[in-house]
Formats: C-alpha cells, sequence, structure tokens
C-alpha cells in the first residue's frame, strides 16, 4: 500500500522566518510527487516534481525531490501570515492501464504569526 | 491549468437522501476525479471518471452509494446517496492537466448530514 508521511504535523513560526516542510513516501511505480497548499476547501497546485535534485522555484517557495531517499522537502523564506495554510504532499503511482493515483498525505498546518 | 467550478459550495442534508454534485471545467479533459476529506482527515480518491466509459471505484467506494456520470469532456457528477452523518465531507473534483497525474482542484462542496 502507498505511504506518504508528511512532518511536521503542524508549525507556528513569526513572519520573516524560513520554514521547511518534509515528505517522505513509499510508493509503487513512483510517478510524480505533487505539492498543495489547502486554505480553505480547494488544494492549489505548487509543484510537481519528477526528476531528482531538480529544484522547482516559484517566488518564495522551492521544492526539491530525491528519488533515492525517497522524500522531498518544501521550503518558504521569508515567510507571511498569507503563508498560513495546510501542505499537502501526494504521490502519482503510475497504473497498467488506469489513470495514475494520487495517495496524499495528511498535511502540515503552517501558522505564521506576527 | 484550468478553471473548475462545483455547484453547490456548500449543503446541508437530511440524513437518507441523496446530494448531487457538479463539476465543471471550462476545457476539455480526459481524466476527471472525485475525492473526499473527512474532518481532520487527509483527501481519499472516490472514483476515477472517464468520458464514454464507467467510472472506476477505489477499494471502499462502491457505485451504489457513489455514483458518478460523465456525459462529456467538460462535466462531471457525484452523487451521495442515502446519506448518513458519516457522509459529512469535502467533496472534490479534480481534473488531469497535460497527465493524469498533474492534478488540479475544484473549490470543493462542503456537505453536512444532520
Amino acid at each position: 500500500e502507498d505511504k506518504v508521511v508528511q512532518s511536521p504535523l503542524s508549525l507556528v513560526v513569526h513572519e520573516g522566518d524560513t520554514v521547511t516542510l518534509n515528505c517522505s513516501y513509499e510508493v509503487t511505480n513512483f510517478r510524480s510527487l505533487l505539492w498543495y497548499k489547502q486554505e480553505k476547501k480547494a488544494p492549489t497546485f505548487l509543484f510537481m516534481l519528477t526528476s531528482s535534485g531538480i529544484e522547482k522555484k516559484s517566488g518564495r517557495l522551492s521544492s526539491i525531490l530525491d528519488k533515492k531517499e525517497l522524500f522531498s522537502i518544501l521550503n518558504i523564506t521569508a515567510t507571511q501570515t498569507g503563508d498560513s495554510a495546510i501542505y499537502l504532499c501526494a504521490v502519482a503511482r503510475l497504473n497498467t492501464g488506469t489513470a495514475s493515483k494520487l495517495t496524499f498525505g495528511t498535511g502540515t498546518r503552517l501558522q505564521v504569526t506576527l | 491549468s484550468a478553471v473548475i467550478s462545483q455547484k453547490p459550495s456548500r449543503d446541508i442534508c437530511q440524513r437518507g437522501t441523496s446530494l448531487t454534485i457538479q463539476c465543471q471545467v471550462d476545457s476539455q479533459v480526459t481524466m476527471m476525479f472525485w475525492y473526499r476529506q473527512q474532518p481532520g482527515q487527509s483527501l481519499t480518491l472516490i472514483a476515477t471518471a472517464n468520458q464514454g466509459s464507467e467510472a472506476t471505484y477505489e477499494s471502499g467506494f462502491v457505485i451504489d452509494k457513489f455514483p458518478i456520470s460523465r456525459p462529456n469532456l467538460t462535466f462531471s457528477t457525484l452523487t451521495v446517496s442515502n446519506m448518513s452523518p458519516e457522509d459529512s465531507s469535502i467533496y472534490l473534483c479534480s481534473v488531469g492537466i497535460n497527465t493524469d497525474y498533474e492534478q488540479y482542484f475544484g473549490p470543493g462542496t462542503r456537505l453536512t448530514v444532520t
């Protein structure tokens, strides 16, 4: 059974801090790893990673994948109160003959305070 | 990405009744997916819906309880049948963009069953 474990479960930081969120996984036929930000109901797509060692970057957010050690990190620099959300990690498994399946972790709840 | 809408945004229903949730996309997509997020939990895939074929359900989910329609490449519905309080969740549709594992989510439907 596919497994995705995120840590920490929750985190409280001050505005301006840098945070690192972790995601480790076990999956058969790995296809990709995705990061989402969930503020209310809908997860918002952040990154998709398929290759090891290649950093994806968008503004103050960046992410990298290690396919040998089976983990990914999401970094947020100079955090702002608007970064407060649940960050979800998901891995996609390639299924023969059917669609890829995403398995989600339970998320890291980030709270950024003034 | 794509613009995805869901209706209703939220609803409060009595046990024993059924609710149909609609998902509309602004472009044609092959794969559409339905997820459930129970309170305090992460996302769980209910089923994959392809146009012109029956939906593929994940373990623990059955067609009689969660019938799905996919009449064309931009629209799908999920019905939650014979509801009980345990069905209180956020229901999300997602679409595969470029690939079936690069998924973008709709705004979600928050369902409360009393």
